[in-house]
């Protein structure tokens, strides 16, 4: 099957900086995309979606843009805090919900 | 806590074996989406199941099978288990069976000795 992925399997930023986590797709026909975070030891918490029929969606510090001519995907995090390290997925929806794909994951580590 | 519960926690088995993994998704959740997690594979979609029956399936080998009963619990059952079917198994519900907001379990991770 097609794939998602990510660009920056790491990522460290300052405490207090902005964060941008980006993510590649290649199904053009996909029509929901997620971005999850993972901590150690625990299971993907949902942060964020988005539909194919909108290019940014905007929640509590995280943004999501989406730019379907490139498929490109990406998650912004606003004044990064230590608790935001995490390994953060992107997922893309297939069909409908007939395929999930995710990405290999970005790893972000906030420094103090 | 997202209210999806998995168990059990840990299991270690042999080749050969089979296991059997059990989910209870969120109350008034009524799809059950198990993934299989490997650190050379990430995350995988095994199979979905909606109210009971099978929605969707993903990259889940013929070895592997799943049912949701009823009362909407989940079993993934692992058969003739080899050294790479090692991972976390996650299973995760959702309200409705589009695949959208999905609540994760805290996963079961299963070692094949």
């Amino acid at each position: 099957g097609e794939s998602v992925g990510l660009h920056l399997p790491t990522l460290s930023v300052q405490e207090g900086d902005n964060s941008i986590i980006n993510c590649a797709y290649s199904n053009s026909a996909s029509d929901y995309f997620i971005w999850y975070k993972q901590e150690s030891g625990k299971g993907p918490q949902f942060i964020i979606d988005i539909r194919s029929n909108m290019d940014k969606r905007q929640g509590q510090r995280v943004t999501v843009l989406l730019n379907k001519t490139v498929k490109h995907l990406s998650l912004q995090i606003a004044a990064t805090q230590p608790g935001d390290s995490a390994v953060y997925f992107c997922a893309e929806i297939e069909n409908y919900g007939q395929n999930f794909v995710f990405g290999p994951g970005t790893r972000l580590s906030v420094l103090p | 806590d997202s209210g999806v519960t998995q168990t059990p926690k840990h299991l270690i088995t042999a080749t050969g074996q089979r296991v059997t993994l059990r989910c209870s998704p969120r109350s008034g959740d009524l799809s059950v989406y198990w993934y299989q997690q490997s650190l050379d594979q990430g995350l995988q979609f095994l199979i979905h199941y909606y109210n009971g029956e099978e929605r969707a399936k993903g990259n889940i080998l013929e070895r592997f099978s799943a049912q949701q009963f009823p009362d909407l619990h989940s079993e993934l059952n692992l058969s003739s288990l080899e050294l790479g079917d090692s991972a976390l198994y996650f299973c995760a519900s959702s309200v409705d069976g589009t695949g959208e907001t999905q609540y994760f379990g805290p996963g079961t991770r299963l070692l094949v000795l």
